[in-house]
């Protein structure tokens, strides 16, 4: 059971450039989210999905897109990044409501924008 | 809009020797669950313990218990018998019993050392 796949781990990008971090779980959660995580800030929330065709937006959405056509999978997409998108950025999926709610989690991308 | 306040940015305690993590959050809410996460150096989130809001019980697992204060709003780990593998950032999360959405804390840094 792979969980929740995150890749890459490791990205380096020029400002102005574009690039999709991947995410895919094999739990058939209808939940997807994506964070980032920035020393002293803890994570924040980007942008979610409930469900395959329906995303919204989290804390942190602007120079981020996302979109869901399957269940499984939940790419992120910086349109043109820039140097405060550095940062580490985790996927995570849930079951949509439920008694035992937890999020699973990626290991991780750590972006580098130069 | 939910709150998590982690009030202790790093923290130390001997090995062996017990330690509490502090925990404070600001909702409206009257269900909802509670999380402590697990952030070793591999940067791998890790599920510590979890807290439904409708249980007075408070939840322990082997040696992490939590301090759950409902009216007061707090939510503190408890780690017993401190071992070198504890050293990681732990954060505190909250999620509404109506969505899947997750509030972070910004972290603390908790060394065990030996």
């Amino acid at each position: 059971n792979a969980g929740v796949t995150q890749t890459p781990k490791f990205q380096v990008l020029k400002t102005g450039q574009s690039m999709t971090l991947q995410c895919a779980q094999d739990m058939n959660h209808e939940y997807m989210s994506w964070y980032r995580q920035d020393p002293g800030m803890g994570l924040r929330l980007i942008h979610y999905s409930v469900g395959a065709g329906i995303t919204d937006q989290g804390e942190v959405p602007n120079g981020y897109n996302v979109s869901r056509s399957t269940t499984e999978d939940f790419p992120l997409r910086l349109l043109s990044a820039a140097p405060s998108q550095t940062s580490v950025y985790f996927c995570a999926s849930g079951r949509k409501g439920g008694t035992n709610e937890k999020l699973f989690f990626g290991s991780g991308t750590q972006l580098s924008v130069l | 809009a939910q709150t998590v306040t982690q009030s202790q940015p790093e923290m130390s305690v001997q090995e062996a020797e017990t330690v509490t993590l502090s925990c404070t959050y600001d909702t409206s809410e009257n269900n909802y669950y509670l999380f402590w996460y697990k952030q070793p150096p591999s940067r791998q989130m890790i599920l510590v313990i979890r807290q439904e809001a409708y249980k007075q019980q408070n939840a322990t697992e082997n040696r992490f218990s939590v301090n759950f204060q409902k009216a007061a709003k707090s939510f503190s780990l408890k780690i017993s018998d401190s071992q070198l593998g504890d050293t990681a950032m732990y954060f505190c999360a909250f999620m509404k019993n109506t969505g899947n959405q997750f509030y972070f804390g910004t972290g603390t840094s908790l060394t065990v050392i030996p």
